[in-house]
């Protein structure tokens, strides 16, 4: 059983660029959620895909968006990066949706650098 | 809404001694409740889970916690601590209502252990 995978591992970029992170859920689930964790910080929730459909969104601007592929691998792409996008970016992945206390499985994260 | 308080940012043991990981949450409804760990420059992994089922949960590791109605309290405990426990531990409360089963995490504690 593959368990997350994502990439890049860590990635700098400049002001004002955009940046596409990328994530691989666990065999067999269908749900992956994004999470923003600062430095010191616990992770925030930035949005979660469920059956290739946004199913739920944290306090985060629109330059923030997401993609969700057929066989459950996701994006994350953030445009006009500023400083303070500085953060490890972590992807977890769940079986299912909705209701259930589906056990969420967290990735090695993204380490974003913006200068 | 929900919400969770880690108290003590930072918390120091010595191998072998008893260790105790404070965490209260505010919910709305039922709560699912998580603790999770990460090492340093990784994701997080699921230590255990509260999904209103027995009130004391034994985890991974030798972790357990025990869910407190009255207390709104789910705190972390170990026995006897060990070198390889030093990480940061991170609740979370599951947001299963409405953007399915977001997580809500605290703060975050980190706990050194002393040879």
């Amino acid at each position: 059983e593959t368990g997350v995978t994502q990439s890049p591992t860590h990635l700098i970029k400049t002001r004002g660029q955009q940046v596409t992170l990328r994530c691989s859920s666990q065999s067999g689930h269908n749900t992956v959620s994004w999470y923003q964790q600062a430095l010191g910080q616990g992770p925030q929730f930035i949005f979660q895909y469920y059956r290739e459909e946004e199913n739920g969104r944290g306090n985060f601007p629109p330059r923030f968006s997401g993609l969700q592929f057929p066989n459950y691998s996701s994006e994350l792409n953030v445009n006009a990066l500023e400083l303070d996008d500085s953060a490890l970016y972590l992807c977890a992945s769940s079986l299912g949706a909705g209701t259930q206390p589906y056990e969420q499985y967290f990735g090695p994260g993204t380490r974003l650098t913006v200068t | 809404a929900q919400s969770v308080t880690q108290l003590g940012s930072h918390v120091s043991v010595s191998e072998g001694a008893l260790v105790l990981l404070r965490c209260n949450y505010s919910s709305s409804v039922p709560p699912y409740l998580f603790w999770y760990v990460q090492y340093p420059n990784q994701g997080l992994q699921l230590l255990l889970k509260y999904t209103s089922a027995a009130t004391l949960v034994k985890g991974i590791n030798g972790f357990e916690a025990e869910f407190k109605k009255s207390e709104t309290s789910f705190h972390l405990t170990k026995p006897s601590a060990h070198m390889s426990d030093a990480a940061e531990y991170f609740c979370a409360v599951s947001d299963h209502g409405n953007q399915g089963g977001k997580l809500i995490f605290g703060q975050g504690t980190e706990l050194s252990v002393k040879p």
